[in-house]
């Protein structure tokens, strides 16, 4: 099985710009999971979607991020415009309703320079 | 607020030494607490959890302890190789939700 798979895995953007990551989560998990991680920090949930809804986004600030997830399989999210403070890993995880099978895939570095 | 972190930074031992890697937790609500495990590039993985009713639990060379009294977690690493090199993780569950909120990490780094 190929996990939770997310790209690119690296991009570099000048601050102003707009930037889109893409997941893919594991075939069947019904709950996908945006997270920034910070280097040495933990990752902190950003949006948590229940097959095609949002249904935890407390944690995404809304002025310049967005996320979606149109069929209930993979989403996408993305940033508009990028600041210099958005430099981070941003990781996707999935796992089935109640949070057996919890997986992260292997994140996006985004540089924003 | 309410939060899980981490006593130690980094911690370095020796190829075949035992690891002891801390951390130290607030939020009394928690019933479940994990350990995971992110290499360079990687996501985070799960190695061990724990429930609050309990006080270890034994896996494969790794032995999770939980003293829900001072709110303290621990994992032992035993006969650590250089494959367990990594930043390590632990994580809390309040009642009722799924959702693990994460501790600052420690590096290991195992010398062979």
């Amino acid at each position: 099985e190929a996990g939770v798979v997310q790209s690119p895995r690296y991009k570099i953007i000048e601050k102003k710009q707009p930037v889109a990551f893409w997941c893919n989560p594991i075939s069947g998990h019904n709950t996908l999971y945006w997270y920034l991680q910070n280097l040495g920090q933990g990752p902190e949930l950003l949006i948590r979607y229940e097959n095609e809804e949002a249904v935890d986004d407390s944690q995404l600030p809304k002025d310049r991020f967005s996320a979606e997830r149109l069929k209930g399989v993979d989403s996408t999210l993305k940033i508009q415009p990028a600041e210099l403070g958005d430099s981070a890993v941003y990781l996707c995880a999935s796992s089935f309703s109640g949070g057996d099978g919890y997986t992260f895939g292997s994140g996006t570095r985004l540089t924003v320079v | 607020g309410e939060s899980v972190g981490l006593h130690l930074p980094t911690l370095s031992v020796q190829e075949g030494d035992n690891s002891i890697i801390n951390c130290a937790y607030s939020n009394s609500a928690s019933d479940y607490f994990i350990w995971y495990k992110q290499e360079s590039g990687k996501g985070p993985q799960f190695i061990i959890d724990i429930r609050s009713n309990m006080d270890k639990r034994q896996g494969q060379r790794v032995t999770v302890l939980l003293n829900k009294t001072v709110k303290h977690l621990s994992l032992q690493i035993a006969a650590t190789q250089p494959g367990d090199s990594a930043v390590y993780f632990c994580a809390e569950r309040k009642g009722g939700s799924y959702i693990p909120t994460f501790g600052r990490g420690t590096s290991l780094i195992v010398h062979p």
